[in-house]
């Protein structure tokens, strides 16, 4: 069936070094990714999204690219902060009201 | 605006309790749902409702059920609660149109003992 998924669980970054988060799919109907962050105890707070006619959106500090072709997606933050610490979403949408979230990835900054 | 708020922050049950848990948002959005969130997962959809009076199930809606009667309050109820069911439960809510952005509450962390 349809799966959103992650290639690594854990990515550990040096501070100040760029970070990329990886994310599979598998539904080649999806048409809207969108990547949250989560911080400790806290709920979901949305990054970037991208619609599936986009190959590359950049927001501040954050650049998404989509790749149709091997159903990839990926979250480039650049010069990564402590504060970046967290785990990151990526979640689809294939036309309905419903999103479908991937499993996350741990971000650890090591200073 | 407070955004998304939901209570209570911490629940402990026992297992056949019945309970409600709180969702309520300030910012005139349309859509509501409703997501447990359990260890090493992602979050999984259990009901939405896209204004008031509607209400459709998401991914995973046994032993749950909702209500829409003000744009402002969606709870969410537990009929007979299970130890399957001690997550985190967050709240989100969203404009109606084609962007996705959800907006999300704090949660709330329930044990069924």
């Amino acid at each position: 069936g349809e799966s959103v998924g992650l290639h690594l669980p854990t990515l550990s970054v040096q501070e100040g070094d760029n970070s990329i988060i990886n994310c599979a799919y598998s539904n080649s109907a999806s048409d809207y990714f969108i990547w949250y962050k989560q911080e400790s105890g806290k709920g979901p707070q949305f990054i970037i999204d991208i619609r599936s006619n986009m190959d590359k959106r950049q927001g501040q500090r954050v650049t998404v690219l989509l790749n149709k072709t091997v159903k990839h997606l990926s979250l480039q933050i650049a010069a990564t902060q402590p504060g970046d610490s967290a785990v990151y979403f990526c979640a689809e949408n294939f036309g309905n009201e419903k999103l479908t979230f991937g499993t996350g990835t741990r971000l650890t900054i090591i200073p | 605006n407070a955004g998304v708020t939901q209570t209570p922050k911490f629940q402990v049950l026992k297992t056949g309790q019945s309970m409600t848990l709180q969702c309520a948002q300030d910012m005139n959005h349309e859509y509501m749902s409703w997501y447990r969130q359990d260890p090493g997962m992602g979050l999984r959809l259990i009901h939405y409702s896209v204004g008031a009076g509607i209400t459709d199930q998401g991914e995973v809606p046994n032993g749950y059920n909702v209500s829409r009667s003000t744009t402002e309050d969606f709870p969410l109820r537990l009929l007979s609660a299970a130890p399957s069911q001690t997550s985190v439960y967050f709240c989100a809510s969203r404009i109606r149109d084609s962007s996705y952005e959800q907006y999300f509450g704090p949660g709330t962390r329930l044990t069924v003992t």
